[in-house]
């Protein structure tokens, strides 16, 4: 079935340093993504999103890649700090489907 | 806070049980979905209604269904309650259907169910 899945489930980082966050999807029907942060104890919060007619997309401090071709997609985190610890999904956004969640663990 | 309000924070009881979960959404959302969070999972998709209407269906069980009301806030009933029911339930409103129209969701802070 279709899903969307991240590589890794913990990443721990020093502060200040970048944080990538990868993300392999099934479907390569799939032309939307996004990436939510969830803190403990909080729903998921919105990050970025990117549609299959981009490949890259940047916000503040965060940049999204796509890579259609081998259906991977990647969140990149600039000069990482301690309030970026949480666990991060990225989703299939057509239909719901998201990631088990990669918990980043910012070092000080 | 994402405007995305859920009750009650807290809910325990027993297996067997019939529970209903609320939700309110953002002002102005129309859509809104639900989500199971089990413990070391990622969020489940479970349903989405739009105005009123149900307009997709993820992986609900039969035991649950839910409803959204007129003033668009929405209700989970979880029924004939098992111990692996025990999650995180979040809701998420968004502005327009979201299917084709790509739209962002914005979640709720959750209702922790505990069945004992």
């Amino acid at each position: 079935g279709e899903s969307v899945g991240l590589h890794l489930p913990t990443l721990s980082v020093q502060e200040g340093d970048n944080s990538i966050i990868n993300c392999a999807y099934s479907n390569s029907a799939s032309d939307y993504f996004i990436w939510y942060k969830q803190e403990s104890g909080k729903g998921p919060q919105f990050i970025i999103d990117i549609r299959s007619n981009m490949d890259k997309r940047q916000g503040q401090r965060v940049t999204v890649l796509l890579n259609k071709t081998v259906k991977h997609l990647s969140l990149q985190i600039a000069a990482t700090q301690p309030g970026d610890s949480a666990v991060y999904f990225c989703a299939e956004g057509n239909q719901f489907y998201f990631g088990t969640g990669t918990s980043l663990t910012v070092i000080p | 806070d994402s405007g995305v309000t859920q009750t009650p924070k807290h809910l325990i009881t027993a297996t067997g049980q019939r529970v209903t979960l609320r939700c309110s959404p953002r002002s102005g959302d129309l859509s809104v979905y639900w989500y199971q969070q089990s413990l070391d999972q990622g969020l489940q998709f479970l349903i989405q209604y739009y105005n009123g209407e149900e307009r997709a269906k993820g992986n609900i069980l039969e035991r649950f269904s839910a409803q959204q009301f007129p003033d668009l806030h929405s209700e989970l009933n979880l029924s004939s309650l098992e111990l692996g029911d025990s999650a995180l339930y979040f809701c998420a409103s968004s502005v327009q259907p979201g299917l084709a129209e790509k739209d962002t969701q914005y979640f709720g802070p959750g209702t922790r169910l505990t069945v004992l």
